[in-house]
């Protein structure tokens, strides 16, 4: 089945310490996007790629990196700059980028800091 | 894009309609209403999208008022599985696709 997986599912992370949040897609989708979801509250668009080698900062990039050097992943590194990430982050892809298209959305990693 | 304003939480009974409401006055002409659902801890799920016109599919029927100022997402036989977190969005697409996710609406379905 097609998809979008994200590993681990929940991630530690001592003080200090960077971590990277795995996004993998199989639907052949052109646009991946990280969000950053706290309790009770919306999504807040972290970064976004529209194709292979190049991305763009969304709302609240700062604390964040992403790489792009492939088509079906598109990992997201939490650094230690973050200072508040326990969150729960989901990872998104679309088609392409040309409008309407809908986002599909793996089941989330939930980071927490010891 | 424009802003969105939704309930913050609405109760409907098994195998009722649930009709989840939406206000976007400040929406402009090249504007979508999408409609995605959050069940606990999961991803989003995509239900319906649509720009004037009435739209409808296996999950859902959207009504868009004339005036594209207000949207109703109808559930017509609402589940115990559906419930979960309703967001209405509105967005423009293109180049600069994006999606601004607010607090949405939770449905509880209650049996």
């Amino acid at each position: 089945d097609g998809g979008i997986t994200q590993s681990p599912k929940y991630l530690f992370r001592k003080e200090g310490q960077n971590v990277t949040l795995s996004c993998e897609q199989n639907l052949n989708h052109d646009a991946m996007y990280w969000y950053r979801q706290d309790p009770g509250q919306g999504l807040r668009l972290i970064y976004y790629s529209q194709i292979v080698n190049d991305f763009q900062k969304g709302d609240i990039a700062e604390g964040y990196s992403v790489s792009r050097e492939k088509k079906e992943s598109f990992p997201l590194t939490v650094t230690s700059a973050q200072k508040n990430p326990t969150a729960f982050y989901l990872c998104a892809s679309t088609r392409g980028l040309a409008g309407i298209e809908t986002q599909y959305f793996g089941p989330g990693t939930r980071l927490l800091v010891l | 894009d424009a802003k969105t304003t939704q309930p913050t939480s609405m109760d409907c009974a098994e195998g009722r309609a649930a009709n989840l409401p939406c206000n976007h006055s400040t929406i402009s002409g090249n504007e979508y209403v999408y409609w995605y659902r959050q069940i606990h801890s999961q991803g989003p799920q995509y239900i319906i999208h649509g720009l004037k016109n009435n739209e409808t599919n296996e999950m859902a029927s959207l009504i868009i008022t004339e005036d594209r100022k207000s949207s109703t997402l109808i559930l017509p036989h609402a589940t115990l599985r559906d419930t979960a977190v309703y967001y209405c969005i509105v967005s423009k697409g293109g180049s600069n696709y994006k999606l601004t996710f607010g607090k949405g609406t939770l449905l509880t379905v209650n049996p």
